[in-house]
């Protein structure tokens, strides 16, 4: 079947602008992940959603960094005046609860801030 | 939160030799994942493997929970086996830790 995607797949912005990075998790998978990952390092948890629950946000950077996920499916990551140290790949990942947590990866968007 | 330390940061290998890669945890994980990043980037699933051993055609995995630590091995290498080995460990449901990974470069 599918895997996790992501959109865009690359994207350049100005400081001080918003932008929205999507993920569309594997269906039927009901926990879904935000990571990201600067260049030559590992990775980095952002958020974690997990059925109807309150989600995770103990790794979020800062307040400009919001998510949200709607119908227990797709979700959007929202960073709000954007800075250069924002510069990294964003990915995605989701997981079937009760298979052991499994994690499978989107690709990521690239994100650039000029 | 859970300490993951990988080693060694890098390893350079001759095509056809093996290796062993290693995953030490600070804690109990009931989760625990490798992965290979290959150049583009993107996070292949090597072995879901909290505890015991599986292997997969040239890589098999050992993790022994009660000493925290877990071993990927990699025989007969190849040149398409190069990339960061990452791996990853949740103590509960929810967000995974991951170590720095071994950067491994595989010559012909």
């Amino acid at each position: 079947g599918a895997g996790v995607s992501q959109s865009p797949s690359n994207k350049v912005t100005e400081k001080g602008k918003d932008v929205e990075l999507r993920c569309d998790p594997i269906s039927g998978h009901t926990a879904l992940y935000w990571y990201r990952q600067s260049l030559g390092q590992g990775l980095e948890f952002l958020i974690y959603f997990q059925g109807n629950s309150a989600p995770d946000k103990s790794g979020l950077p800062s307040d400009r960094f919001s998510a949200e996920r709607t119908g227990g499916s797709v979700s959007t990551l929202t960073i709000q005046r954007t800075q250069q140290e924002d510069s990294a790949v964003y990915l995605c990942a989701s997981s079937r609860v009760g298979q052991g947590y499994e994690q499978y990866f989107g690709p990521g968007t690239r994100l650039t801030v000029t | 939160g859970i300490q993951v330390e990988q080693s060694p940061p890098d390893l350079i290998l001759q095509e056809g030799a093996n290796s062993t890669l290693r995953c030490n945890f600070s804690d109990s994980v009931n989760n625990l994942q490798w992965f290979h990043q290959n150049p583009w980037g993107q996070l292949i699933n090597l072995f879901y493997i909290p505890s015991g051993t599986k292997q997969n055609g040239r890589l098999s995995a050992t993790t022994v929970a009660t000493e925290r630590y877990s071993l990927l091995y990699i025989s007969s290498s190849q040149t398409t086996d190069s990339g960061v080995y990452f791996c990853a460990v949740a103590g509960n449901a929810g967000k995974s830790t991951f170590g720095d990974g071994t950067t491994l470069t595989v010559k012909p």
